[in-house]
């Protein structure tokens, strides 16, 4: 199993530039989150799914957007990117939410917005 | 004041010591993870517990609920052990601490 994966690694944006970050899992995961993760800060969730079809926004979802079409994909789009959204985004996927269910996270994508 | 707090923020240590890293927390849980970021930046899962203690190789996770407080210890340190740990609670949504960035020097 390849587990999460993320692209692209890096990516340097010009502000109000658009992407989208691509996050795949291969576990058949139920739910699947995106944070993002600031210098000297804990880690954020921005939206999360419980299944395909099915997302809810997390504790920073403002200027991402999420779609959940597929068990396996969760890709996380920007649409007019601000220099307050450079920061190391994190995909993670799990079998459940609550209780003790273990996050499996991706390699990560830097984003730099200038 | 920050739901999940942990101490220290950084850690320097010689090669071969007893390393401890702390978590408390202010809320209800239902879990409390400890994952380990290395250099690069990838996370990893390292300990998942509810209650007592879990032991994997040398590193060993404890929890007390009623103190709302859990402990992370490395036996003999290594420099490959060089990384941020962090604490994550659970219960209807996930709260991760800042980390505790350990150095251990050889």
């Amino acid at each position: 199993n390849a587990g999460v994966t993320q692209t692209p690694k890096f990516r340097i944006l010009k502000i109000g530039q658009s992407m989208t970050l691509q996050c795949t899992q291969d576990m058949n995961h139920n739910y699947m989150y995106w944070y993002r993760q600031d210098p000297g800060m804990g880690l954020k969730l921005i939206y999360y799914s419980v299944g395909a079809g099915i997302t809810d926004k997390g504790e920073v979802p403002n200027g991402y957007n999420v779609s959940r079409s597929t068990t396996e994909d969760f890709p996380l789009r920007l649409e007019l990117a601000a220099p307050s959204q450079t920061s190391v985004y994190f995909c993670a996927s799990s079998y459940g939410f609550t209780g003790g269910y273990e996050q499996y996270f991706g390699p990560g994508t830097r984003l730099t917005v200038t | 004041k920050n739901e999940v707090e942990q101490s220290p923020q950084n850690l320097t240590a010689q090669e071969g010591e007893f390393i401890t890293i702390n978590c408390s927390y202010s809320v209800g849980i239902s879990a409390l993870h400890w994952l380990q970021q290395h250099p690069g930046g990838g996370i990893v899962s390292l300990f998942m517990l509810s209650s007592g203690k879990k032991k994997h190789g040398r590193l060993i996770a404890t929890i007390n609920i009623q103190e709302k407080h859990s402990s992370l210890h490395i036996t003999a340190s290594h420099p490959r052990d060089s990384a941020v740990y962090i604490c994550a609670v659970r219960d209807d949504k996930i709260i991760f601490g800042k980390g505790t960035r350990l150095h251990i020097l050889p």
